[in-house]
């Protein structure tokens, strides 16, 4: 399977614990995104990288959100300090600068729950 | 400031009826991209077309159609002769012309019942 993977797919965790996110983009792809996505809500923008470069990242919920792309291909997203309003599907996306016009490639989502 | 509007919450028609899913947008730019997605059940996005702001053509791909008027700020989505795997949310994006940074309606539930 080459399309965008994460992992895991599904995290419970209780109130105030840390919890980190790994997204594996399409292997050729130099851009990577994160997206929140709440009940009945559109995909909401977090942050975004090209190559290892987080370009975007004014968006981030609060300071207890950060992402890292290392070495420009999987990334991570970490939430500290979880509150129940964290609870969400957490998308990420691919796409490649100079490609089919700014397409992107969602994963399949981990859906974060906090009791 | 950047903005989707998908007016329709919700949709339900009846197999083989034709259903146009409204979508409107806010900008200040002058070039951007504008997409729709599909979200099945099964929750993945899907990618179904993207059109940039400098071209007004319209497009038809199978049984979906797209209406894109910049006068008005829409990109209007029609699909003819509704199938019941069309039932899923649907999504309208914005995008600079960067690639920078989405914008997401909030989306359009649509029920085709057989």
């Amino acid at each position: 399977d080459t399309g965008v993977s994460q992992d895991p797919r599904h995290k419970i965790t209780k109130r105030g614990q840390n919890v980190t996110f790994r997204c594996d983009p399409i292997s050729e792809h130099n851009r990577l995104y994160w997206y929140r996505q709440t009940l009945g809500q559109g995909p909401e923008f977090l942050t975004y990288f090209q190559n290892e470069a987080q370009l975007e990242k004014s968006r981030l919920l609060s300071d207890r959100f950060s992402a890292e792309r290392p070495k420009g291909s999987f990334s991570t997203l970490e939430i500290q300090r979880t509150e129940q309003g964290d609870s969400a599907m957490y998308l990420c996306a691919s796409g490649q600068v100079g490609g089919v016009n700014n397409e992107q490639f969602f994963g399949p989502g981990t859906r974060l729950t906090v009791l | 400031a950047q903005k989707v509007t998908q007016a329709q919450t919700e949709i339900s028609v009846v197999e083989k009826e034709d259903v146009t899913l409204d979508c409107v947008y806010e900008t200040r730019d002058t070039t951007y991209y504008l997409f729709w997605y599909k979200q099945p059940p099964s929750g993945e996005l899907v990618f179904l077309i993207r059109r940039n702001s400098f071209d007004e053509q319209n497009e038809i791909s199978g049984r979906y159609s797209w209406n894109f008027q910049k006068s008005t700020s829409s990109f209007n989505f029609t699909i003819t002769a509704s199938q019941v795997v069309d039932s899923a949310v649907y999504f309208c994006a914005l995008s600079e012309f960067t690639g920078n940074q989405f914008y997401f309606g909030t989306g359009t539930s649509l029920t085709v019942i057989p």
